[in-house]
This record gives C-alpha cells, sequence and structure tokens, in this order.
C-alpha cells in the first residue's frame, strides 16, 4: 500500500520567518495531494492541495510544489505569523486507493 | 453554508460496551469518509460511503461498521468497546467519491474515552 513520510514532526520558527514541510510517497500511481491544518480540538482543515499534472500552486502566503520524478511534495508558508501555529498533515491519494493516505503530522510552533 | 456536523463532540463508555457516532455532510456532498485519529497511529482510514453504499474499508476489525441514509448522514458503530478504542473519530465529506475528487471536509470529530 502507498506509504507516506512527513518531516519534520516538529517545527519552530521565528514570526515573519519562512517554514518548509515536506512529504515523501512511494506509489508512482498517487495524482493528488492536499495539505490539512489541524487546530488544537477542531478536525483538519484543507488549506491548499495539488494535482498531479501540476508543479506548484500558490495561495498567498503558502504554496505547494510537486516533484513526480522524486515522488516528494512540500509545503512552504512565507512571512509566517503565530496564527499559522497548528499541526500540519499531508496527504496522498492513489489511483488505485479510494482513500486518502495522512502523514504522520508537522507541528508547527510560531514564536512572536 | 455548514459544515460537516458531528456529535456527539465527546463522550465516556467503558470496555465492552458499543457506541453509535453521528455525522451530516455538507448540504449536496454524498459521499462520507470515517478516520480514526490517535496519537500513535496517525489519521487511519476507516470507511467511505457513497450514496448509501460502502465503497471502500480500511483495516479494521469487524467490530468498526458504519451506514449512510438517504439524505447522506451517515453512522458509524463500534461494539465490544476496547482501550485501544479511545480517539478521534473524524467525519469527512466530499462532493464526489473520494477516488475522483479527494477534496474532503473534516468535521470536528468525536473524541471517544473508553475506561
Amino acid at each position: 500500500g502507498e506509504n507516506v513520510e512527513q518531516h519534520p514532526s516538529t517545527l519552530s520558527v521565528q514570526e515573519g520567518d519562512s517554514a518548509v514541510i515536506k512529504c515523501t510517497y512511494s506509489d508512482s500511481a498517487s495524482n493528488y495531494f492536499p495539505w490539512y491544518k489541524q487546530e488544537l480540538g477542531k478536525g483538519p482543515q484543507l488549506i491548499i492541495d495539488i494535482r498531479s499534472n501540476v508543479g506548484e500552486k500558490k495561495d498567498q502566503r503558502i504554496a505547494v510544489t510537486l516533484n513526480k520524478t522524486a515522488k516528494h511534495f512540500s509545503l512552504h508558508i512565507t512571512e509566517t505569523q503565530p496564527e499559522d501555529s497548528a499541526v500540519y498533515f499531508c496527504a496522498v491519494l492513489s489511483a488505485g486507493r479510494r482513500a486518502l493516505t495522512f502523514g504522520s503530522g508537522t507541528r508547527l510552533q510560531v514564536q512572536p | 453554508k455548514a459544515g460537516v456536523t458531528q456529535t456527539p463532540r465527546y463522550l465516556i463508555k467503558t470496555r465492552g460496551q458499543q457506541v453509535t457516532l453521528s455525522c451530516s455532510p455538507i448540504s449536496g456532498h454524498r459521499s462520507v469518509s470515517w478516520y480514526q485519529q490517535t496519537p500513535g497511529q496517525g489519521l487511519q482510514f476507516l470507511f467511505e460511503y457513497f450514496s448509501e453504499t460502502q465503497r471502500n474499508k480500511g483495516n479494521f476489525p469487524g467490530r468498526f461498521s458504519g451506514r449512510q441514509f438517504s439524505n447522506s448522514r451517515s453512522e458509524m458503530n463500534v461494539s465490544t468497546l476496547e482501550l485501544g478504542d479511545s480517539a478521534l473519530y473524524l467525519c469527512a465529506s466530499s462532493l464526489g467519491d473520494t477516488a475522483n475528487t479527494g477534496e474532503l471536509f473534516f468535521g470536528e470529530g468525536s473524541r471517544l474515552t473508553v475506561l
């Protein structure tokens, strides 16, 4: 089955700095790569996603890049703010499966 | 537009009991997926329902079951509860089935504690 590895598990940055979280996957048939943000006591919230026919997607301060050859994709957050502090999960949808496989999560702490 | 609604938000059960959790998807969404979230195992897929049919099932024992009604609302049931079933159970809805769209919108979860 699909295997998704996410790094780092924790990340602490100063307000205004950039944060990068990386995920690797195993199934080359994977075709959909979303990122979720989960705040304390809440469910995961979809913040950005990318499909396999696109290399990069940006939405204001967040961006996702996909390298299908190397089978990895990354979340980039620029000009971080304290409200960005949360746990971020990557996920992968493989063509053969019918469910998302999630990474183990990254706890991002933005220090004011 | 209302989001995904899960009830109850918190519940405490004892070993051997059973529990039923409810999920109302976003209006117009026809797919409901269930995930279990624990600190040790992370987010694990339980099952997905689309138009009242179970489309996919994860690697969980038969004690975990679910169903979907004609109005797309879904319930999941866990029988003969074990301590290891303590978790946050998340419901997610999607306009189409996950295999085609992938976009999931999660509720805030039902936190189950088994004593």
